[in-house]
């Protein structure tokens, strides 16, 4: 089974803080992928990554960056939080072959004070 | 973006009621998943469509591709209190935009399950 595993299910930071979340997942998936999951808003993507230094904006980037430094693993980086993202974050892997389904991880909920 | 429209946005139904729920979108799609989303937990995929008209099951639920590529249904059947939680439909555009290209999918805003027992 694909595995995907985000480092905190919690986290509670303040504004103006650096925050950095990971995900790490072992099948060896070309693809990444960040989400955040809003009330009635649904996934709205981040940012996406199709290969080692490799990024691509999403829909909603302003107020984050990305780093893959490493196939295995994506990092999510709040350069400066504040309280709008306050929010749950979702990461996912694929294969880049065809058309793949994405695999999530378990979120973070991110509280930002 | 692509715009997915998923509806009903929210449900309510007594156990053993049958449930239906689907997508559309504006354009062509040539792939079309449907993920459940359990509270506190990432979505975990239930179905994937892959061709015009495909009908799949997978034990209650029954997923179809639609024949104008532009939706999609998802019905359970005889729904448990262990259905409950959020739906999402998926999809990835046939003509795909450069997005697309690297494995990006299309998220509907998700349909809130509520099961009384």
């Amino acid at each position: 089974d694909v595995k995907v595993t985000q480092s905190s299910r919690y986290l509670v930071k303040r504004t103006g803080e650096k925050v950095f979340l990971e995900c790490v997942q072992d099948m060896d998936h070309e693809n990444m992928f960040w989400y955040r999951q809003d009330p009635g808003l649904g996934l709205r993507l981040i940012y996406f990554s199709y290969d080692v230094k490799m990024k691509e904006k999403g829909d909603i980037p302003e107020g984050y960056s990305v780093s893959r430094e490493k196939k295995e693993r994506f990092s999510l980086i709040l350069e400066s939080a504040s309280t709008n993202q306050t929010s749950m974050y979702l990461c996912a892997s694929s294969l880049n072959s065809g058309v793949q389904p994405q695999h999530f991880g378990d979120g973070t909920r991110l509280s930002i004070l | 973006g692509q715009q997915l429209n998923q509806s009903p946005q929210s449900m309510f139904i007594q156990e053993g009621e049958d449930v239906s729920m689907n997508c559309t979108s504006s354009s062509i799609f040539n792939t079309w998943l449907w993920y459940k989303q359990d509270p506190g937990e990432g979505p975990v995929l239930l179905i994937a469509l892959y061709k015009a008209g495909e009908l799949t099951s997978n034990g209650r639920l029954t997923a179809q591709f639609g024949i104008t590529r532009k939706d999609s249904f998802l019905n359970i059947s005889a729904s448990i209190p262990s259905d409950v939680g959020i739906y999402f439909c998926a999809g990835q555009p046939y003509k795909a935009d450069r997005g697309s290209t690297l494995g990006r999918l299309y998220f509907g805003r998700g349909t809130q399950l509520t099961v009384w027992p």
